[in-house]
């Protein structure tokens, strides 16, 4: 079936460092894709989305990369802040279920002082 | 805007007990969705909504039930609760019938005793 999964449940990086999240999405035939972030007790927000025909995609301070080779997804956060500390989730829409996401499971970034 | 809004923010039960989860939002919205969230794990659909009068199941409906009486509200109703419903839940909205960027509300902590 589909999932969406990713590689390290955990990240600890320094402040002012690069954050790399990454996703493993096994759906071919997702053709969108959405990161999430997640702060204790709020709900998801929106941060940058892709689409299939795109390799890569900014925004500010994050860069979204989707490799469709691999079925890889990344999250890249430049000059990380303490205020980036939360758990990031993406979703991929697999067409073949109506409108619907296909949430991984997350990765807790954790910002070091 | 208020947003999508959810209440309560917290609800204890005991199993066999039946309950409405509120959901509402003043953006317009055509689709609506509810996820259950549960540890380690990444949102699962439940049920969602692309319209007034329009529902559809999700990934995990046994248990839940859905109705869309108006644009704005999409309440989420527990018929029998279980144990196996402690989560957190979450109610989104998005202007795009395709569930783009979707805006979450706050959560709802359930736990059935």
């Amino acid at each position: 079936g589909e999932s969406v999964g990713l590689h390290l449940p955990t990240l600890s990086v320094q402040e002012g460092d690069n954050s790399i999240i990454n996703c493993a999405y096994s759906n071919s035939a997702s053709d969108y894709f959405i990161w999430y972030k997640q702060e204790s007790g709020k709900g998801p927000q929106f941060i940058i989305d892709i689409r299939s025909n795109m390799d890569k995609r900014q925004g500010q301070r994050v860069t979204v990369l989707l490799n469709k080779t691999v079925k890889h997804l990344s999250l890249q956060i430049a000059a990380t802040q303490p205020g980036d500390s939360a758990v990031y989730f993406c979703a991929e829409n697999p067409r073949n279920y109506g409108q619907n996401f296909v949430f991984g499971p997350g990765t807790r970034l954790s910002v070091l002082p | 805007n208020a947003g999508v809004t959810q209440t309560p923010k917290f609800q204890v039960l005991k199993t066999g007990q039946s309950m409405t989860l509120q959901c509402a939002q003043d953006m317009n919205h055509e689709y609506m969705s509810w996820y259950r969230q549960d540890p380690g794990m990444g949102l699962r659909l439940i049920h969602y909504s692309v319209g007034a009068g329009i529902t559809d199941q999700g990934e995990v409906p046994n248990g839940y039930n859905v109705s869309r009486s108006t644009t704005e509200d999409f309440p989420l109703r527990l018929l029998s609760a279980a144990p196996s419903q402690t989560s957190v839940y979450f109610c989104a909205s998005s202007y795009s019938p395709q569930g783009y960027e979707q805006y979450f509300g706050p959560g709802t902590r359930l736990t059935v005793t």
